[in-house]
């Protein structure tokens, strides 16, 4: 298995410019989520998702878009990128949803410059 | 919602000493309390977790404590070793919710 993926590794955005970060696991699970990690700030959840078709937001879901057409597949929108979304960008899954109290795994990241 | 505070921010131990970070947390509803480890440059990886109905977990040099009525818990890691230099997050989740709030993590440095 190749557990949790994402593309690209590193980006480099314009002001205004939009952009989709991908993300895939092949490990079934269900649930799905985006953090943000900044220094000091630690990891901050965007937006989460419990199952296809189904998704909800985090703790700092403004300038950002998903949606889970499959379950495999859980793709971040920036639409109008801002230098204030500069971070680096985490996808994870896991089994079930974060109540049920179940291990995390955590894509390689994404760095994001915005200029 | 709910919030987690984490410390300290950073810790410096000589090797063999023991680390403790500190987390607390605002829901009593939370129910589930795991921990990860982030090396410079990798991704964050679980390396223990402790339930609400559990006071007290260990596996091997690492253990965690939990104080319900205070809500905090806290990541004790004895005989430190340079390879437990990393950042280390706790976190917090309830029964009734799929948000799974991090800390702002702890830097531990580990000087041989």
């Amino acid at each position: 298995n190749a557990g949790v993926t994402q593309t690209p590794k590193f980006q480099v955005l314009k002001t205004g410019q939009s952009m989709t970060l991908q993300c895939a696991q092949d490990m079934n699970h269900e649930y799905m989520s985006w953090y943000r990690q900044d220094p000091g700030m630690g990891l901050r959840l965007i937006h989460y998702s419990v199952g296809a078709g189904i998704t909800d937001q985090g703790e700092v879901p403004n300038g950002y878009n998903v949606s889970r057409s499959t379950t495999e597949d859980f793709p971040l929108r920036l639409l109008s990128a801002a230098p204030s979304q500069t971070s680096v960008y985490f996808c994870a899954s896991s089994p079930r949803g974060a109540e049920g109290g179940h291990e995390q795994y955590f894509g390689p990241g994404t760095r994001l410059t915005v200029t | 919602g709910e919030n987690v505070e984490q410390h300290p921010s950073t810790l410096s131990v000589q090797e063999g000493d023991s680390a403790v970070i500190k987390c607390t947390y605002s829901d009593s509803a939370s129910n589930y309390f795991p921990w990860y480890k982030q090396e410079l440059g990798k991704r964050p990886q679980l390396i223990i977790d402790i339930r609400s109905n559990v006071g007290e977990k260990k596996d091997q040099r690492i253990a965690v404590t939990l104080n319900k009525t205070a809500k905090h818990f806290s990541l004790h890691i004895t005989e430190t070793q340079p390879e437990d230099s990393a950042v280390y997050f706790c976190a917090a989740t309830s029964y009734n919710t799929d948000k799974l709030i991090f800390g702002t993590g702890t830097r531990l440095q580990v000087f041989p």
